[in-house]
């Protein structure tokens, strides 16, 4: 079965450094989307990508954050000035269809700022 | 925005039980998937049912979307099944899902 694979599997960075999160989306996957958990809590949305540009942001997704499809089949997130509260699970999730279809989550990268 | 409830919060059971997670939710939906999520932090997907009832394996789930609720039947559980289940749905307007907090399942041996 297809896999949206992540990496780093763990990242631990200190506070104000800038990282960047990997993703290699399903294949033929056209919608591609970041979610965070923070430890403890539910889900949260980030942003949703499509066409290389991004088709809805959520609250959280302020300047600090961005996404970037730098080739044809990575996805990234980088967070400019990592902050504490930063910390968190980080997934990457793509889907065929977008509205109406099925997600598949990659593993997840869990971030520690330190 | 929707919102998303999940019940039980918590359920702990005896390995060979069997359960009944619900997901209510407050408005249309045009996608709904279950997850579990494993003690490594990994989500799962379960099952992705708008609307039906799919059955795999000891897992099964029906959706009534009119009355706007899922639930996921797990039978004869095992240790292994133990972590935590969410319920994900995709609002009529947009592309996200948005999660509920969660049901954490504990099968004891």
């Amino acid at each position: 079965e297809p896999e949206v694979t992540q990496t780093p599997s763990h990242q631990v960075t200190q506070m104000g450094q800038e990282v960047i999160l990997r993703c290699v989306p399903i294949s033929n996957h056209l919608y591609f989307y970041w979610y965070r958990q923070i430890l403890g809590q539910k889900v949260e949305f980030l942003v949703s990508f499509y066409n290389n540009e991004i088709s809805e942001k959520s609250e959280i997704f302020d300047d600090q954050f961005s996404v970037e499809r730098p080739d044809g089949s990575n996805f990234t997130l980088k967070i400019r000035s990592t902050k504490l509260e930063d910390s968190a699970m980080y997934f990457c999730a793509s889907s065929e269809r977008g509205a109406g279809g099925g997600y598949t989550f990659g593993s997840g990268t869990r971030l520690t700022v330190v | 925005g929707i919102q998303v409830e999940q019940s039980p919060p918590d359920l702990i059971l005896q390995e060979g039980a069997n359960s009944t997670l619900r997901c209510n939710f407050s408005d249309s939906v045009n996608n709904l998937q279950w997850f579990h999520q494993n003690p490594w932090g990994q989500l799962i997907n379960l099952f992705y049912i708008p609307s039906g009832t799919k059955q795999n394996g000891r897992l099964s789930a029906t959706t009534v979307a009119t009355e706007r609720y899922s639930l996921l039947y797990i039978s004869s559980s095992q240790t292994t099944d133990s972590g935590v289940y969410f319920c994900a749905v995709g609002p009529s307007n947009t592309g996200k899902l948005i999660f509920g907090q969660g049901t954490t399942l504990q099968v004891k041996p």
